[in-house]
């Protein structure tokens, strides 16, 4: 069965410096992948997902994430934090069997400090 | 697109009472899932539905708790009676699949509705 496991539920960085939120997968099909943010009080907005195209994928407001099939991770970075990056990060798979079903990782609260 | 729409976006009520939250999804979407949230138990699949029929009830935690989407542009989530362990933000979200020219499962969320159960 899929899984997903986020290692870190808290990450802190200052502004401008290196973000890497970390994911490790677990599937028995080759998987797509997905990273959600959260804002306070939102809902789940798809930052940037792996269809098995190019393994490095780039998504909204300067993040990206390489799927490495090796290492069965798919770890989120952004060269330079910013304030506004502040939030909960959620790495997702896709089950297998056709249903749309996503597993979600138990997230990653990102802070950010000046 | 107007996005997945939920209602209300907070509810407060008594234990006991029955609660009623409501969905919408993106027009033409085919897949329909609602999530809980709660800060001790993360993001919690409750059920989903393909084509107005429940796939997966097995999330759902108990008898209380029941779904229901009568046509594809509308589903609710009953909690009959509440109690104050519901409490929690719940979402939903809608997809569709690829035999109808979807893009790898990829799910759009509602704004949620926190619920308070006193």
């Amino acid at each position: 069965a899929q899984s997903v496991t986020q290692l870190g539920s808290h990450v802190s960085v200052s502004e401008g410096a290196l973000v890497l939120l970390r994911c490790n997968y677990s599937s028995s099909v080759p998987p797509y992948l997905f990273w959600y943010v959260q804002y306070p009080n939102q809902g789940l907005q798809l930052l940037l997902k792996y269809t098995s195209a190019a393994t490095l994928v780039k998504g909204i407001n300067g993040f990206e994430a390489e799927f490495k099939k090796s290492e069965t991770s798919f770890h989120l970075t952004k060269p330079s934090a910013h304030m506004s990056d502040a939030a909960e990060y959620f790495c997702a798979v896709s089950e297998s069997g056709g249903y749309n079903k996503l597993i979600f990782g138990a997230g990653t609260r990102l802070a950010v400090h000046p | 697109d107007a996005g997945v729409i939920q209602s209300p976006r907070h509810e407060v009520t008594e234990m006991g009472q029955e609660v009623t939250l409501r969905c919408k999804p993106i027009s033409g979407h085919d897949y329909l899932f609602w999530y809980r949230q709660t800060m001790m138990r993360g993001l919690e699949l409750l059920i989903y539905f393909n084509n107005n029929v429940p796939i997966d009830d097995s999330g759902m935690p108990e008898d209380r708790f029941s779904a229901k989407m009568p046509n594809a542009s509308f589903s609710t989530l009953k909690i009959q009676p509440s109690e104050p362990r519901d409490s929690a933000v719940y979402f939903c979200a809608s997809s569709f699949s690829l035999n109808s020219g979807g893009s790898h499962y990829e799910q759009y969320f509602g704004p949620g509705t926190r619920l308070t159960v006193t």
